[in-house]
């Protein structure tokens, strides 16, 4: 079973405050990835991260930021929340092989 | 436009009946093709496919890749509730960062 943990599990909050979402792995992978996922619809990559100091903006446009400063942690920021972010956000990593293992998702809900 | 598409979206059947599920895909420099199945938490890995014509099997599930007409079947036999879940099929691109592209799944729904 994959050690990747994403925190917390379900948030609800109110327009214009700033959240961070967690995702940690105790797997030592160099590579992590941010997904935003819709009800019914495919996953879609948001922000991605080579190993420390590095981070990338997905194919999908997000008004989130990321950090990587420690290999195990890739926390997710938004500076103002709205609610067009309401979605579920899915945190994964992977090695060098290409399987990715993730993370059981935030529930965000913006009111 | 790269692209993953799966069918059905969804679909209802009665257990220990066998189910197809289909991903094709249009990704330029293909590396390979994975399965997730997709619970109310995390997705969690099936298989991973690379090769043409080479099953990949695990119980009740089997999997195979075909690379000239660019798709890939899911197969589940005697279907059990426990198999009710949303199957993702997502493609690895082999450019610098091995980007991944992800279908909307197939929602299975079986019943007792």
């Amino acid at each position: 079973e994959a050690d990747i943990y994403q925190t917390p599990r379900y948030l609800v909050i109110g327009t214009g405050k700033k959240i961070t979402l967690e995702c940690s792995q105790t797997m030592g992978h160099d590579k992590m990835y941010w997904y935003q996922q819709d009800p019914g619809m495919e996953l879609h990559l948001i922000h991605y991260s080579y190993g420390v100091n590095s981070t990338e903006k997905g194919d999908l446009s997000s008004e989130s930021t990321v950090s990587r400063i420690r290999t195990e942690h890739f926390p997710l920021t938004l500076e103002s929340a709205r609610p067009s972010h309401t979605s579920q956000y899915l945190c994964a990593s992977s090695a060098r092989g290409n399987i990715q293992y993730f993370g059981a998702g935030t529930r965000l809900s913006v009111l | 436009e790269d692209k993953v598409v799966q069918s059905p979206l969804s679909l209802v059947v009665h257990e220990g009946d066998t189910v197809t599920l289909n991903c094709s895909y249009e990704v330029t420099n293909f590396r390979s093709l994975l399965w997730y199945k997709q619970e109310k938490k995390a997705p969690t890995f099936l298989f991973m496919l690379t090769s043409s014509g080479i099953e990949k099997k695990s119980g009740r599930l089997s999997s195979i890749l075909d690379k000239k007409e660019l798709f890939s079947i899911l197969n589940i036999t005697a279907t059990q509730t426990g198999d009710s879940a949303v199957y993702l099929c997502a493609v690895e691109a082999a450019d610098n960062f091995n980007k991944f592209y992800f279908g909307s799944g197939t929602k299975l729904n079986v019943k007792p």
